[in-house]
């Protein structure tokens, strides 16, 4: 079934530091949605992409959509500890209509 | 009220236990969802509901029931599980199964023994 990989896994960075998660899919995407879970915590939504090449920002979060729809970017500006959690993103499928989650990138921020 | 709520936060129940696993959203969403998330992993879509409808079961072992009483319920009834179904179970909700940008519930971490 179609999948949507995302790297890095992990990620640990000094405070202060840049930080980028990727999310690529084999197949063009509709839209896609990011979510941040803090550890212990549930999926929180973030944004939503929708058009070839839109940039959305949120204070120091960046969020990218591709241009041929088949990758996303979330870049954090000056992590800060508060930053730490996975960061998921999630489509729906073509023809299913199954939201899914891609695999993650843990972020740690070291103080 | 923009939240979803889950019922028990916490759970350990015996292989031969019966339980329900209970959620509730009061902002008019008409898809509700529910999702299993083990441990460093993403959330895996197990069931959807949309108009009180199930419209996807992802192939769940019958152990596992859902139930959507009303638009603003739904449940998941717990029986005969074994200890690699403990996971985080959560649930969420949307406007419609087409409107993305789920709530979730804080979850239910759920223990066999």
């Amino acid at each position: 079934g179609q999948q949507v990989m995302q790297i890095p896994q992990y990620q640990h960075v000094q405070e202060g530091e840049d930080f980028t998660t990727y999310c690529n899919s084999s197949t063009t995407l509709s839209n896609i949605q990011w979510y941040k879970q803090r550890p212990g915590g549930h999926p929180v939504f973030l944004i939503q992409l929708v058009k070839s090449g839109e940039v959305k920002k949120q204070k120091r979060l960046t969020f990218q959509f591709g241009e041929a729809k088949k990758n996303s970017s979330l870049h954090i500006t000056a992590t800060q500890t508060t930053d730490v959690g996975t960061y998921f993103c999630a489509t729906i499928t073509s023809g299913t209509y199954k939201y899914i989650f891609g695999t993650g990138t843990r972020l740690k921020v070291l103080a | 009220d923009t939240e979803v709520t889950q019922t028990p936060k916490h759970l350990v129940m015996g292989m031969t236990n019966k339980k329900s696993l209970k959620c509730e959203q009061h902002m008019g969403h008409r898809a509700m969802y529910w999702y299993k998330q083990k441990a460093k992993k993403p959330p895996e879509l197990m069931f959807v509901y949309s108009y009180e409808k199930l419209s996807i079961n992802e192939s769940v072992p019958s152990r596992f029931s859902p139930e959507c009483p009303n638009s603003s319920l739904l449940n998941l009834h717990l029986h005969a599980l074994q200890p690699e179904d403990s996971a985080l179970y959560l649930c969420a909700s949307s406007q419609a199964r087409t409107n993305y940008g789920y709530t979730f519930g804080s979850g239910t971490r759920l223990t066999v023994v």
